[in-house]
């Protein structure tokens, strides 16, 4: 595909149910970046993955988050037994280079609303 | 604590005339920031950015000034346009740190015709 795509790109569901939010980045792209967007606020950094490995893990809020990528493509983030203060948006970016300064692109992010 | 900050939630100009949003950092290490905007429903995208060794880069009608010693960065649009109505981010890192963008709250901007 020609951008970043997420899936899905709403999601609704209820306290203590686990969640799985995909990221297809850009083909090729060697970075993949997670970052969460609460209202009212900027967004929050949350796992950055090199290839397969995740060197930077220090934005999950907490353990029941984790993530992974497989393939150096498709990445997967799991927030288990959601929480309400876990309703964000979840943005996806990735970029060519895993450098901070290489042009990041974004997906358009899931809605996620823990009632 | 907030790192980056933008300290102006909206802002409304009109067209045709400079749109000026500011970004504030406490972070002396940081020495590459980039501007992103948001529309809608969509992603952010990448707009212009800037080294520390710089204190000024200009792209079309989109400048961004550093000041360093103020930590103090803006965004200078010029004409604005009501298609650059959007939110605009700014967004900070420090390169022999974590590799990771530090990003604020983001400013509102409204382009009225």
């Amino acid at each position: 595909g020609a951008g970043v795509s997420q899936s899905p790109s709403n999601k609704v569901t209820e306290k203590g149910k686990d969640v799985e939010l995909r990221c297809d980045p850009i083909s090729g792209h060697t970075a993949l970046y997670w970052y969460r967007q609460s209202l009212g606020q900027g967004l929050e950094f949350l796992i950055y993955f090199q290839g397969n490995s995740a060197p930077d893990k220090s934005g999950l809020p907490s353990d029941r988050f984790s993530a992974e990528r497989t393939g150096g493509s498709v990445s997967t983030l799991t927030i288990q037994r959601t929480q309400q203060e876990d309703s964000a948006v979840y943005l996806c970016a990735s970029s060519r280079l895993t450098s901070g300064t290489d042009t990041q692109y974004f997906g358009p992010g899931t809605r996620l609303t823990v009632l | 604590d907030q790192q980056v900050k933008q300290n102006s939630p909206s802002l409304s100009v009109q067209e045709g005339r400079i749109s000026i949003l500011n970004c504030d950092y406490t972070n002396s290490m940081f020495d590459y920031f980039l501007w992103y905007k948001k529309y809608p429903a969509e992603g952010p995208t990448f707009l212009i950015s800037i080294s520390s060794i710089k204190d000024k880069n200009e792209d079309g009608r989109f400048t961004v000034f550093l000041n360093k010693s103020a930590k103090h960065l803006s965004l200078h649009i010029v004409p604005s346009q009501p298609g650059d109505s959007a939110v605009y981010f700014c967004a900070a890192i420090y390169q022999g740190g974590s590799e990771k963008l530090v990003f604020g709250k983001g400013t509102k901007l409204t382009v009225n015709p």
